[in-house]
């Protein structure tokens, strides 16, 4: 039962255009969600984060909203630059415990 | 910047063998995990220290994988014997207290032959 879904697998955008990444889940305990970047034989890089009491947050290029009605977060990146291909990955906790993740969705950002 | 150090960063092995992992978590993180990816899918956790106490490893196939963080530090990840379904990328990550966010290191790719 996958709790966390990215239904794209992969996603391709021009460079300087905005990227979108979408992510849903099921589980209404989530509490906490994150957005990690993963380059090739490299760990997850921490991206972004949103308490379930907000509904956005923004750092520079990255902003993620949050829809618990849905059960859907997004995470858009603007502008998108080359260094931005990579695959990221939605996750999501409960009470600051283990982090459950999604499958991944590959960006390509084209230049 | 502190980092999550991992060893070894490749690791091949035949099935039968024992192999381990050693991660050295940010300075001060309480918490530490293990996670699994298997290519084409997200991290999955293996196991949970808070301290030297595992909180979760309702997950870790016991009857051959064992982990430790024996004084609340550094851990290892033990597979014995390793089997070929057994290959992936074991990724060791902290978090600091009262934070959510858990910080990875640069992982172990395993290849069971």
């Amino acid at each position: 039962d996958q709790q966390v879904k990215q239904n794209s697998p992969s996603l391709s955008v021009q460079e300087g255009r905005i990227s979108i990444l979408n992510c849903d889940y099921t589980n209404s305990m989530f509490d906490y969600f994150l957005w990690y970047k993963k380059y090739p034989a490299e760990g997850p890089t921490f991206l972004i984060s949103i308490s379930s009491i907000k509904d956005k947050n923004e750092d520079g290029r990255f902003t993620v909203f949050l829809n618990k009605s849905a059960k859907h977060l997004s995470l858009h990146i603007v502008p998108s630059q080359p260094g931005d291909s990579a695959v990221y990955f939605c996750a999501a906790s409960e009470g600051g415990n283990k982090l459950v993740f999604g499958a991944g969705t590959i960006l390509r950002v084209k230049s | 910047e502190a980092e999550v150090a991992q060893s070894p960063r490749y690791k091949i092995t035949e099935k039968s063998q024992a192999v381990a992992f050693w991660c050295d978590p940010i300075s001060g993180h309480a918490t530490l995990y293990w996670y699994r990816q298997i290519l084409g899918q997200g991290p999955e956790l293996l196991v949970q220290f808070q301290d030297e106490s595992v909180v979760d490893d309702s997950q870790l196939p016991k009857d051959r994988f064992s982990a430790e963080r024996l004084k609340g530090v550094d851990s290892t990840l033990k597979i014995q014997p390793a089997e070929l379904g057994d290959s992936a990328m074991y990724l060791c990550a902290s978090r600091p207290r009262y934070y959510n966010e858990q910080f990875f290191g640069p992982g172990t790719r395993l290849t069971v032959l």
